[in-house]
């Protein structure tokens, strides 16, 4: 059964701290994808990476960075979170060729920030 | 600038009555329209992909149709396990992401 793991479900952090999201796939990816999730607004990329080390930026990178050492493993970064990084975060994989019907999420990490 | 627009933002339904969600796009060559569905505290999980005008998927209770300017997920004789958010997306030509709508909740009382 193919996996996306978000280690941190639920993380609670001040404003102004450095916040990691970890995000694993089994599937031998190459793509991963971070989104965030808010009210009204639906699903917004902030990141996606199509291999080690190579990163592009979404709609909406303002705030945040990645890593990608390891191809099963895509971290979000918010170097000095803020309140309004308040959100709900999914990470995603798919295979080379991006598709809806190929791609895969884990089940989220709610972040607030206080 | 690829959109997609989702009506209603929330439904609510008894048990066994019929309805549609709607979403609307505009895109520079579509390459594939997507529907998922997410409960509370998943991600989502797809359902249907629709390519082309007047294509049509079903699903158990569930049928996708696609025209050129929008899409609908009818509901047929729903359940209260159909309740979730329903996320449309379109893939443009040539592009490397997906661009969502901002979902439909959908609720159906017993």
């Amino acid at each position: 059964d193919v996996k996306v793991t978000q280690s941190s479900r639920y993380l609670v952090k001040r404003t102004g701290e450095k916040v990691f999201l970890e995000c694993v796939q089994d599937m031998d990816h190459e793509n991963m994808f971070w989104y965030r999730q808010d009210p009204g607004l639906g699903l917004r990329l902030i990141y996606f990476s199509y291999d080690v080390k190579m990163k592009e930026k979404g709609d909406i990178p303002e705030g945040y960075s990645v890593s990608r050492e390891k191809k099963e493993r895509f971290s979000l970064i918010l170097e000095s979170a803020s309140t309004n990084q308040t959100s709900m975060y999914l990470c995603a994989s798919s295979p080379p060729t991006i598709s809806g019907n190929t791609i895969y999420f884990g089940e989220g990490s709610w972040l607030t920030v206080v | 600038e690829d959109q997609v627009t989702q009506s209603p933002e929330a439904l609510r339904l008894q048990e066994g009555e019929s309805s549609s969600l709607n979403c609307s796009y505009t895109v520079s060559g579509l390459r594939g329209l997507f529907w998922y569905r997410q409960d509370p505290g998943k991600g989502p999980e797809f359902l249907f992909t629709l390519y082309s005008a007047g294509e049509e998927k079903e699903k158990e209770r569930l049928k996708a149709t696609l025209t050129k300017k929008e899409s609908f997920l009818h509901i047929t004789a729903p359940k209260p396990e159909d309740s979730a958010t329903y996320l449309c997306a379109v893939q443009a030509g040539g592009a490397q992401k997906l661009v969502f709508g901002q979902g439909t909740r959908l609720t159906i009382n017993p």
